[in-house]
């Protein structure tokens, strides 16, 4: 498939525990943006990559939240000492370089903290 | 800063009856608007965008959408609605050039029959 792919689609963790969510964006697309989305709200942006720079990560919650992208393509989400606060789907897009905005969204993790 | 608002937390509405859900944004800056939908258990699917030039945008599944800027509204409408049109509807605005969107908190749209 063509689209945005992220791995695993649910995570149970228990509290304290650290977890680590993947995103695979549509190949080529330079940018990729992670945000998190709780329990009927809208999704919050969470950070920001441009190839491998990590440009923006204004939203990240605390520094139990990092997130890297090495190579410019795949990119890690981790979360370390996981708390129930965190639980909550964390959906990952991706955009092309026109720079025309769209962003194409993969299906989610959906993260439960016990 | 941008935000986004969407008057509506449901709607509903019968099946082949015309739809419209609301959004007003605000920004001191210039702005993309987009309208999204999500399934159940599923990601965001972009339904129509807004960058520039004609007002009417038209999307997939046969919705359109109006950015009328004096009044920073970018409401959705569809003359006639399907049941498979049940869903979330989230409407997000960005900056020029496209970075981060900032996202409304969603209406969802209940087609009966």
């Amino acid at each position: 498939g063509a689209g945005v792919s992220q791995s695993p689609r649910y995570k149970v963790a228990k509290r304290g525990q650290d977890v680590a969510l993947r995103c695979d964006p549509i190949s080529g697309h330079v940018s990729l943006f992670w945000y998190q989305q709780a329990l009927g709200q809208g999704p919050e942006f969470l950070t920001y990559f441009q190839n491998e720079a990590q440009l923006d990560k204004s939203g990240l919650p605390s520094d139990r939240f990092f997130a890297e992208r090495p190579e410019g393509s795949v990119s890690t989400l981790k979360i370390q000492r996981t708390q129930q606060e965190d639980s909550a789907v964390y959906l990952c897009a991706s955009s092309s370089r026109d720079l025309d905005g769209a962003q194409y969204f993969g299906p989610g993790t959906r993260l439960t903290v016990t | 800063a941008q935000s986004v608002t969407q008057l509506d937390s449901q709607v509903p509405v019968f099946e082949e009856a015309p739809v419209e859900l609301r959004c007003n944004y605000s920004s001191s800056v210039s702005v993309y608007l987009f309208w999204y939908v999500q399934y159940p258990n599923q990601g965001l699917q972009l339904l129509l965008k807004y960058l520039s030039g004609s007002t009417l945008v038209k999307g997939i599944n046969g919705f359109e959408a109006e950015f009328n800027k004096s009044q920073t509204s970018f409401h959705l409408r569809k003359p006639s609605v399907h049941i498979s049109d049940t869903a979330e509807y989230f409407c997000a605005v960005s900056g020029v050039g496209g970075n981060k969107l900032v996202f409304g908190a969603g209406t969802i749209l209940r087609v009966k029959s």
